[in-house]
């Protein structure tokens, strides 16, 4: 059964600084692996999907990584701005009897603060 | 482009009683997926369904059931409900698989069972 785990669980950070978010999962037979960003009572917006075949994703300041072999992935957010407080979501997606689901951590909490 | 909608926006109900949820994906994309967002449970997968068919299903009872129509829509159907099933509910859609395009998400169905 995957399991996936972020840490920190939550991060608080002065406005400017370069940082990064840890995701690890435990079956690395996976297709791909997202990162999303949630707003309080709000849905996912998707920041960036890795395939299974790629190393690494960039969009902006965003930028992940993907170790399958290891079972890590990381995002770095450069440059840190109080609107990218949210929470970050880490998901896989598996192959054979997973395809098509969505395996989440459990978040973290990022607040970037003026 | 209208992104995931859901409706309604919250729903009130009594243990025992039915919810019925909806949702309608971006224009183009014939996946939906239902998710679980329970407090201190994270994000579970419920259901996928595509082209009409349900295709993989997460670990929950059978009185959580959906469908899908011919225009892609879908419905989640929860029967005899119980406190515990207080969330927020979350569709997602893509385009027809196999493909390697993120899940877009809508901004949920917050469910209160009395």
């Amino acid at each position: 059964k995957q399991e996936v785990t972020q840490i920190p669980a939550a991060l608080s950070v002065p406005e400017g600084e370069n940082l990064v978010l840890n995701c690890s999962f435990t079956d690395s037979a996976i297709y791909n692996l997202q990162w999303f960003r949630q707003d309080p009572g709000k849905g996912l917006t998707s920041l960036l999907l890795i395939q299974s075949s790629q190393r690494e994703q960039t969009s902006g300041r965003l930028n992940a990584s993907l170790d399958k072999s290891s079972g890590r992935s990381t995002l770095y957010i450069a440059a840190s701005q109080p609107g990218d407080s949210a929470t970050y979501l880490c998901a896989v997606e598996g192959g054979g009897t997973s395809y098509g689901k969505l395996t989440f951590g459990q978040g973290t909490i990022l607040t970037v603060h003026p | 482009e209208a992104g995931v909608t859901q409706s309604p926006t919250h729903l009130i109900k009594t243990r025992g009683q039915q919810a019925t949820l909806r949702c309608s994906p971006i224009s183009g994309h014939t996946s939906v997926y239902w998710y679980q967002q329970a407090l201190g449970l994270g994000l579970q997968f419920l259901l996928w369904y595509d082209e009409g068919e349900e295709r993989n299903r997460g670990n929950f009872p059978p009185r959580f059931s959906g469908r899908q129509f011919p225009n892609y829509s879908s419905e989640l159907n929860v029967n005899a409900l119980e406190l515990e099933d207080s969330a927020l509910y979350l569709c997602a859609s893509s385009p027809r698989k196999p493909n390697n395009q993120p899940q877009h998400f809508g901004d949920g169905t917050r469910l209160s069972i009395l």
